[in-house]
């Protein structure tokens, strides 16, 4: 049983360019949530994709989007690179069915580099 | 949701039992206390969950007080491989739909020793 899988695992930018990070949810699970991490914090909610529509978001800005597709799986866009988004990214998902005490999983994130 | 306060270190010897304090004083009747762990350069990883009676897994017991105010997870025989940033989150339960999302805190740097 395959769990939560996130891909790149690294990646390098520069300033302004764009990305898109990806998710592929744990088996059974249709919410996806992303994280941001710096170095030495805690992860910072972004958003959250459920049915395809994001349901939830952050303090995050506009530069940061996302997809859910009907498969579950889900991407990350960032837009117009800074600096401060260097950081590791996170995926989590869960059964948004369910009463909402369910635990999330992640997966091992992606480190982004900008510079 | 409510806030939580961990010690941010903690040392614990090989094969003792590791009891990690957690207050959250502010917590609300329907919000659960959930425990992550994250092992350098991984994902955090679930631990335990509970609302208000304690619970045990194969991971790990959580000991939550009669008034809800605090919690302490207990790994009972911690190893090496239980050196990990460990985090307690207070989370509002909703009853359906999308599952409210997890707010971080700094945690607790847990240190097993040989």
């Amino acid at each position: 049983d395959a769990g939560v899988t996130q891909s790149p695992t690294h990646l390098i930018k520069t300033r302004g360019q764009q990305v898109t990070l990806r998710c592929s949810p744990k088996s059974g699970h249709d919410t996806v949530s992303w994280y941001q991490q710096a170095l030495g914090q805690g992860p910072q909610f972004i958003f959250q994709y459920y049915e395809e529509e994001e349901r939830q978001r952050g303090n995050f800005p506009d530069r940061f989007s996302g997809h859910q597709f009907p498969n579950y799986s889900s991407e990350l866009n960032v837009n117009a690179l800074l600096l401060g988004d260097s950081a590791l990214y996170l995926c989590a998902s869960s059964q948004g069915q369910v009463p909402s005490n369910q635990p999330q999983h992640f997966g091992d994130g992606t480190r982004l580099s900008i510079l | 949701d409510a806030k939580t306060t961990q010690p941010p270190s903690m040392d614990c010897a090989e094969g003792r039992a590791a009891n990690l304090p957690c207050n959250h004083s502010t917590i609300s009747g329907n919000e659960y206390v959930y425990w992550y762990r994250q092992i350098h350069s991984q994902g955090p990883q679930y631990i335990i969950h509970g609302l208000k009676n304690n619970e045990t897994n194969e991971m790990a017991s959580l000991i939550i007080t009669e008034d809800r105010k605090s919690s302490t997870l207990i790994l009972p025989h911690a190893t090496l491989r239980d050196t990990a940033v460990y985090y307690c989150i207070v989370r509002l339960l909703i009853s359906s739909g999308s599952a409210r999302q997890l707010t971080f805190g700094s945690g607790t740097q847990l240190t097993v020793l040989p």
